[in-house]
């Protein structure tokens, strides 16, 4: 069935330093893939998407590229801060309109 | 616009009890749903709806059960609570399809059974 493997956490990180988040999906069909965050004590929000083979989305200096032939669409920055300390879920679409998460990541950058 | 509201943001509930999840969205939008998130395991879809009166399973429906009598609302109804249950609940709406639409997500609801 439809699927995502993202990279376990936690992972904690210095400002200013790269971060990077893998995220492998089964390649049924071609699915809609999505980043969402969770900050502390909240509810998941969209941080970007890609909906076809090599799209880039792009969002808050986040990015992920949609790679087809690798079955990948890993989440980078190239300089955190403190406030980007949350969960991220990578996610795609499968059939109709449900999306299937990975089992988040919890990035935890410290000043 | 307050988006998504949920309520209750916590709840303990014994073994047997039973309780109703409120879930609510002004966006007008279609499609809402309910999913759970257990520790290291993601979100999973409980049931979701795609309009006023149209409700279905998702991957984790059994010990739940939903209603979708006006397009603002989706309560998530548990009868006979157990333990299996505790979890944090996460409703979300979207105005038409995932592909291109946004879903939106409230805030939560962790529940406790013991």
């Amino acid at each position: 069935g439809d699927s995502v493997t993202q990279m376990e956490g936690p992972v904690t990180l210095s400002e200013e330093a790269f971060l990077t988040i893998n995220c492998t999906y089964t390649a049924t069909g071609y699915p809609s893939l999505f980043w969402y965050v969770q900050y502390p004590g909240e509810g998941l929000q969209l941080l970007l998407k890609a909906t076809k083979a090599d799209d880039k989305g792009s969002n808050k200096g986040f990015e992920a590229t949609y790679r087809k032939e690798t079955t990948s669409f890993h989440l980078e920055k190239g300089s955190v801060q403190v406030s980007d300390s949350a969960v991220y879920f990578c996610a795609r679409r499968g059939g109709d309109y449900k999306l299937s998460f990975g089992a988040g990541t919890t990035v935890t950058v410290r000043a | 616009n307050a988006g998504v509201t949920q309520t209750p943001k916590f709840r303990i509930l014994k073994i047997g009890q039973s309780m109703t999840l409120q879930c609510a969205q002004d966006m007008n939008h279609n499609y809402m749903y309910w999913y759970r998130q257990d520790p290291g395991m993601g979100l999973k879809l409980i049931y979701y709806s795609v309009g006023a009166g149209i409700t279905d399973k998702g991957e984790v429906p059994n010990g739940y059960n939903v209603s979708r009598s006006t397009t603002e609302d989706f309560p998530l109804r548990l009868e006979l609570a157990a333990p299996s249950q505790t979890s944090v609940y996460f409703c979300a709406s979207s105005y038409g399809d995932t592909y291109s639409y946004e879903q939106y997500f409230g805030p939560g609801t962790r529940l406790t059974v013991t």
